[in-house]
């Protein structure tokens, strides 16, 4: 079935400090990834998306995301957190005609 | 570009009534999408349209749940008789999908009560 994983339910970091979230999917073929941000009491807003090509993607934000076919995975990451940065975080994949699958989300704080 | 538009923002109903949620996509987009989210969750795919056809709909969406396109640009979500686990954020989406690239744009939701 397709899925999508996020490992971590919640985590924290301090300001400055460098941030990886963990997102794995299960599809059939390659789909489509998605990074995802929603703050409180707002919509969704795209961070950075992988199509095909290069498997380092470039978002806003000053995220990246690597895809590594290998390990089923599309980690997100940025080398220095901002408090402004606390929010939930959707990882997502969708299949060429197929609906998008999100992750349950990894909510992350950011310590002073 | 006004962005995805979701009315109304909260909706509190008593179990047993109906509700419908209406959502407005960016103009040209031409594929519209519903989600449902509950607290610590992500958003679970229920219904998207190309245009005003509706392509697929998840076996979560029971029969209570019924969606509509009727001239390819605006979309609503009726539920009938409400129960209190319909209780939960239902997001519009819409996007321009061709054959290599489809960005997604959220409302910011509609949050239901059900009582």
């Amino acid at each position: 079935a397709q899925s999508v994983t996020q490992p971590d339910i919640h985590i924290t970091v301090s300001e400055g400090a460098s941030l990886e979230l963990r997102c794995n999917y299960s599809y059939g073929a390659t789909p489509y990834l998605f990074w995802y941000v929603q703050s409180p009491g707002q919509g969704l807003q795209l961070l950075l998306k992988y199509f095909s090509g290069d498997t380092l993607v470039q978002g806003i934000k000053g995220f990246e995301a690597e895809f590594k076919r290998s390990q089923s995975s599309f980690n997100l990451r940025k080398p220095s957190v901002h408090w402004s940065d606390a929010a939930e975080y959707f990882c997502a994949a969708g299949g060429r005609n197929n609906d998008m699958r999100f992750g349950a989300g990894t909510r992350l704080t950011v310590k002073p | 570009d006004t962005g995805v538009s979701q009315n109304p923002r909260h909706k509190i109903t008593k179990r047993g009534q109906n509700v419908t949620f209406r959502c407005d996509p960016i103009s040209e987009h031409n594929r519209l999408y519903w989600y449902r989210q509950t607290l610590g969750q992500g958003p679970e795919f229920l219904t998207y349209f190309q245009n005003e056809a509706q392509l697929e709909k998840s076996r979560l969406l029971s029969d209570r749940f019924s969606a509509e396109r009727p001239k390819g640009s605006f979309s609503t979500l009726e539920i009938q008789r409400t129960e209190q686990g319909d209780s939960a954020m239902y997001l519009c989406a819409s996007s321009f999908r061709d054959s290599t690239n489809e960005k997604l744009f959220f409302g910011s939701g509609t949050q239901l009560s059900v009582l």
